[in-house]
């Protein structure tokens, strides 16, 4: 079945780093993937989408310089996270969409979780 | 406005009970889409079960069924059987317009537990 694989799944880091997160579409392409963030008991809520050859299209309140989106292939969305503080700290999550009896359903990565120090 | 509304935080059910867990949404689209996603402690989000908007029966996928009542704009996930491995956030998402890859929106979410 289609698997997106994310990773690293779990990274800590000190503040003022950047750290890069990637989402790998295994079986099957995407021009599209999407980005989410979600902080402890809270649900999801999309960051940006990431377009495949074009630029990512952020959420209202995103700031594109702090989170910088590469769709360098239709198979590889890359999420940096620049000069990371304290409040980037966030479990992240990618998507693809994919064909489900002809509709399309968001298949995710299995998340990473960011702990800024 | 809020478009997804899950009001139920928390839900405690006997093992090998029904539960249902309410959703009901907001859209003005005639073209939409409803998912339902759980999500263990892990983190990972796995889908469940779809339901279009122009689709006339309920959709349902072994255990779980979606209660689809259209007027009062509400797609409610059934679980027959609770396992304990079903203990797990579950969370409601919509997406309006028809085709392409629309961005999903989601609901607070539904905490389940099965209890032994």
């Amino acid at each position: 079945g289609a698997v997106v694989s994310q990773h690293p799944s779990w990274v800590i880091c000190k503040s003022g780093t950047s750290v890069k997160i990637e989402c790998r579409s295994l079986d099957f392409q995407a021009t599209t993937m999407f980005w989410y963030r979600q902080f402890p008991k809270q649900s999801l809520m999309l960051m940006a989408t990431s377009n495949e050859g074009s630029k990512a299209t952020y959420e209202q309140g995103v700031e594109k310089d702090k989170f910088l989106i590469n769709h360098a292939s239709l198979t590889l969305s890359t999420l940096t996270v620049t000069s990371a503080h304290p409040e980037d700290s966030s479990f992240y999550i990618c998507s693809a969409p994919r064909d489900y009896s002809g509709a399309n359903v968001l298949t995710f990565g299995a998340g990473s979780r960011l702990t800024v120090l | 406005a809020q478009k997804i509304t899950q009001t139920q935080p928390g839900m405690f059910v006997q093992e090998k009970e029904a539960v249902t867990l309410d959703c009901t949404y907001d859209t003005s689209d005639q073209s939409y889409g409803l998912f339902w996603y759980k999500q263990p402690s892990s983190g990972e989000m796995i889908f469940l079960i779809y339901q279009g908007s122009y689709d006339e029966q309920n959709a349902t996928e072994g255990r779980y069924s979606l209660n689809f009542q259209k007027a009062r704009k509400s797609a409610n996930l059934v679980i027959s059987a609770s396992q304990l491995g079903d203990s797990a956030m579950y969370f409601c998402a919509m997406r309006e317009g028809r085709g392409g890859a629309q961005k999903l929106v989601f609901g607070q979410g539904t905490r389940l537990t099965i209890n032994p």
